[in-house]
């Protein structure tokens, strides 16, 4: 059964620092990873998406990189703004699965101005 | 760009009534989620359609039903609410539901069971 872990639950860093997020998952034949933002009490914005056969995606200041083999993914973010403060949750289809996203329990980021 | 639509947006029951929850997704995608999400837990998977079939099954309690229609618009129907039932329920779509398909979220739909 597919496993998704976040590490760490909770990180505080200071305006313009980089980061990286990471997350886990225990069935390498994954589909594909997204990645997801969630602002306090709202909907996940997806952020990124990495299929099996790629190794990383870029969308502006965020980069997801994805390595089947470990079971990992990272999602670094530059330069971090206040406006970066939310939750982010990666989550997985696992393999032969019908598609259902198997969620991490997030990662919640507070950049300090 | 046209995204996922649910609806009401909030909802307030009472402990064993009924609710009916709506999911419209983007056009012309023919797969739809539904996804429970509790205070400060991850979401959770309930159950999914494509081509208006049952697809997959979850965690969905019993008391829970739901259908996709002909024009691919979803609703989640749930019985004898319970005040464990208080959740967002998020609503997904993709172009195909064996995986490889990014999902795109709807706005949740709050429901509070008092």
């Amino acid at each position: 059964k597919q496993e998704v872990t976040q590490i760490p639950a909770a990180l505080s860093v200071p305006e313009g620092e980089n980061l990286v997020l990471n997350c886990s998952f225990t069935d390498s034949a994954i589909y594909n990873l997204q990645w997801f933002r969630q602002d306090p009490g709202k909907g996940l914005t997806s952020l990124l998406l990495i299929q099996s056969s790629q190794r990383e995606q870029t969308s502006g200041r965020l980069n997801a990189s994805l390595d089947k083999s470990s079971g990992r993914s990272t999602l670094y973010i530059a330069a971090s703004q206040p406006g970066d403060s939310a939750t982010y949750l990666c989550a997985s289809p696992p393999g032969g699965s019908q598609g259902n996203l198997i969620f991490g329990k997030g990662t919640k980021l507070s950049v300090k101005p | 760009a046209a995204g996922v639509i649910q609806s009401p947006r909030h909802l307030i029951k009472e402990k064993r009534e009924t609710a009916t929850l709506k999911c419209y997704p983007i056009p012309r995608h023919d797969t739809v989620y539904w996804y429970q999400q509790g205070p400060g837990q991850d979401p959770q998977f309930l159950i999914s359609f494509y081509e208006k079939m049952q697809s997959d099954k979850g965690s969905i309690p019993d008391r829970f039903s739901a259908q996709q229609f002909s024009d691919y618009h979803s609703e989640l129907n749930m019985s004898s609410l319970e005040l464990g039932d208080s959740a967002l329920y998020f609503c997904a779509s993709s172009l195909g539901h064996d995986g490889t398909y990014e999902q795109y979220f709807g706005p949740g739909t709050r429901l509070t069971v008092t």
